[in-house]
């Protein structure tokens, strides 16, 4: 069980928009910058938002990065086929003194 | 442009240490954290752990008995070992950057790590 909670899965159609939710509590979320990652599968994730907001370069402005208070949201809009991964929360836990993920959200473009 | 790149054996059998090393390329070796993170078949993202040039380490509470980070500051190369494993270890490992927030921004290849008798 993971400490940052993710719903398993959403979907939506293409050029639609999705909301991904990730809960934590004060000594993750509630304390540190929130980063968003996507994985397809047989690649190596990707850092797609990070300081809750930011994107790198390369993460095209369709996707945003939210925090409030405990709990972090990443929005994904013009949906398309290609935006099929997982996408995991993470940020570090001050308690733990460790690196904590969400259990990853599965996203399907129908 | 960071580079990293990870090898090490992909079978063990059960009761084996696992052993990979990570080289990176480009960028600064000493001001970041250097990461292992796991993931399970199945399964989601699990950090394993992180070394610091000058903070040390950290680990995984349910692992910390088992691993071993280390680095090698001459080579630009940085280590996970493993103790004793067994099937519950089996995952792909990756290797990572981290800018010591939590922001994991570069990532090895990956390597799939079995255990089986």
């Amino acid at each position: 069980q993971s400490v940052l909670t993710q719903p398993p899965a959403v979907s939506a159609a293409p050029g639609q928009k999705v909301t991904i939710f990730c809960s934590g509590s004060t000594s993750n979320i509630g304390d540190n910058y929130v980063s968003w990652y996507q994985h397809v599968p047989g690649t190596a994730p990707k850092l797609l938002i990070y300081d809750n907001s930011k994107r790198p370069s390369g993460t095209p402005d369709r996707f945003s990065g939210s925090k409030s208070g405990t709990s972090a949201t990443l929005g994904i809009t013009g949906l398309q086929t290609g935006d099929e991964a997982d996408y995991y929360c993470g940020t570090w836990d001050s308690s733990l003194s460790a690196v904590i993920f969400g259990g990853g959200t599965k996203l399907t473009v129908l | 442009q960071v580079q990293l790149q990870q090898w090490g054996a992909g079978l063990l059998k059960p009761s084996e240490t696992l052993s990979l090393t990570c080289s990176v390329y480009g960028g600064s070796f000493r001001n970041y954290y250097w990461t292992w993170i796991r993931q399970p078949p199945g399964k989601g993202l699990e950090w394993i752990g992180e070394i610091n040039h000058s903070v040390g380490t950290y680990y995984r509470p349910s692992l910390k008995s088992r691993a071993t980070i280390s680095m090698d500051t001459s080579k630009n190369q940085f280590s996970l070992k493993l103790t004793s494993v067994t099937a519950a270890d089996t995952a792909m490992y990756y290797c990572a950057r981290d800018d010591g927030s939590g922001k994991v921004d570069y990532w090895g290849q990956g390597i799939l790590v079995t255990v089986s008798p």
